[in-house]
């Protein structure tokens, strides 16, 4: 199985700061890696696919990046709509995927 | 459009059977590429994939809980089904499907349903 190591469990930002939020595989899953964005009470929405991919609809301040077992979102000029649990989500084969442990952000 | 709705018994006792349904439209489980799963979400905590059914009936199984689950589907009536035997208060939480288009663009699960709650409890 792969397994998905998502860093910071909790982060604290303030409004237009910039923040980061790192997974790690513990194979390389060949960036078949997405980022969700859920906010309580709603279903997890697709920001990133394809490791660096911005789904439809989603504003351009959210971008991902990394390759082979190492990952990265990133929020520019954070927004206070953007204040949600965040989680990556490998799909490297159909039939089996991981997710990692979620990062929740909240304003500082 | 595509959407997806979840159903369930609400409330179960532990060790019966959970039986959850996945309703959509919007598109096939019989088009090459389409896949549904389910995932859960204990209240405050993360995802968990559970299993995943395919176009040409393939299967994938958490396996820290394959022996308990079954997943089936009924392409006719656009539903996808998934059973989870001798539950206990551990499988309490939202229950969710999922579409994934494999070959399309994204490739990913790009269309949740809005989630079931479950609680099993005596």
């Amino acid at each position: 199985d792969i397994q998905m190591t998502q860093s910071p469990a909790s982060l604290s930002a303030s409004l237009g700061e910039t923040v980061t939020i790192e997974c790690r595989a513990s194979e390389d899953i060949y960036s078949n890696l997405a980022w969700y964005q859920q906010k309580p009470g709603n279903s997890p929405q697709l920001l990133i696919y394809d490791a660096n991919s911005l789904a439809d609809g989603v504003p351009s301040r959210f971008s991902g990046s990394g390759s082979g077992t190492q990952y990265s979102l990133k929020i520019n000029s954070l927004q206070s709509e953007d204040v949600a649990s965040y989680f990556c989500q490998q799909y490297n084969n159909y039939l089996m995927y991981t997710f990692g442990a979620g990062t929740k952000l909240e304003l500082k | 459009q595509v959407t997806l709705k979840e159903s369930g018994p609400g409330i179960l006792q532990p060790s019966q059977t959970l039986s959850l349904t996945c309703s959509f439209s919007g598109f096939s489980l019989s088009t090459s590429g389409i896949c549904v799963s389910w995932i859960r979400q204990p209240s405050g905590k993360g995802l968990e994939w559970l299993a995943t059914i395919c176009w040409e009936d393939s299967k994938g199984y958490n396996p820290s809980l394959k022996n308990r689950l079954t997943i089936s589907k009924d392409t006719s009536n656009n539903q996808a089904f998934l059973k989870i035997t001798s539950v206990d208060t551990a499988d309490t939480a939202i229950y969710y499907c999922a579409r994934r288009e494999v070959y399309g663009t994204p490739e990913v699960m790009d269309a949740w349903g809005q989630g079931a709650s479950v609680t099993v409890s005596s």
